[in-house]
């Protein structure tokens, strides 16, 4: 069964700091892994993707890391601001044949305070 | 805003009655999802459409529910004789292509069932 597990399941830091979230998946065959930012009450938003190819790939303040052979990833968020504050969900796709889904974790809830 | 839309965005019905949601997903993407996410849970896949064709249907997917999308276009998801458990999130999503592409959340409709 494809699964996708986040830790932590939430954390609080103070405004400025730096944190990571960690994702960890069993999901064959792999095709790709995205974080989003949730928002409460708001759809997900993507923040990254990432192939299998891939190891880093930053947007902004955002730093994904995927490793494939250990099957984890990391979300590193920088100088965090008030406005990090959600949640943040690993999503990783398979596409087999004739199939395509998306297994998503349960999300880390950030809260960030001044 | 993603470009997918979703209506209504909050729905609150009694015990036992219908519901119908709708998703206008972004007009070039051929694939549609509908996902359930509770209070504290990451989305939970329900279906999702190739076109006009519903090509999975997750377990989660109970005789009460019924998804279609008619002309490959927007999508409905309707929930017959509701039960309070059905209150959650609703949310729709689009992609373009077949494989890992990126999938673009809608805002959701949240579903209150009294």
């Amino acid at each position: 069964k494809n699964q996708v597990e986040q830790s932590p399941q939430s954390l609080i830091i103070l405004e400025g700091k730096n944190c990571t979230l960690q994702c960890n998946y069993t999901v064959s065959p792999f095709s790709n892994l995205r974080w989003y930012k949730q928002d409460t009450g708001r759809g997900p938003v993507s923040l990254t993707i990432m192939t299998f190819s891939e190891n880093t790939k930053s947007n902004g303040r955002y730093t994904a890391t995927l490793d494939a052979d250990t099957k984890q990833s990391s979300l590193h968020i920088t100088a965090s601001q008030l406005s990090d504050s959600a949640s943040y969900i690993c999503v990783v796709s398979s596409s087999g044949a004739g199939s395509y889904q998306l297994t998503f974790g349960k999300g880390t809830k950030l809260s960030v305070i001044p | 805003d993603t470009g997918v839309s979703q209506n209504p965005r909050h729905k609150i019905t009694k015990r036992g009655q219908n519901v119908t949601f709708r998703c206008d997903p972004i007009s070039e993407h051929n694939r549609l999802y509908w996902y359930r996410q509770t209070l504290g849970q990451g989305p939970e896949f329900l279906t999702y459409f190739q076109n006009e064709a519903q090509l999975e249907k997750s377990r989660l997917l109970s005789d009460r529910f019924s998804a279609e999308r008619p002309k490959g276009s927007f999508s409905t998801l309707e929930i017959q004789r509701t039960e309070q458990g059905d209150s959650a999130m609703y949310l729709c999503a689009s992609s373009f292509g077949t494989g890992g592409t990126e999938a673009f959340f809608g805002q959701g409709t949240r579903l209150t069932v009294v």
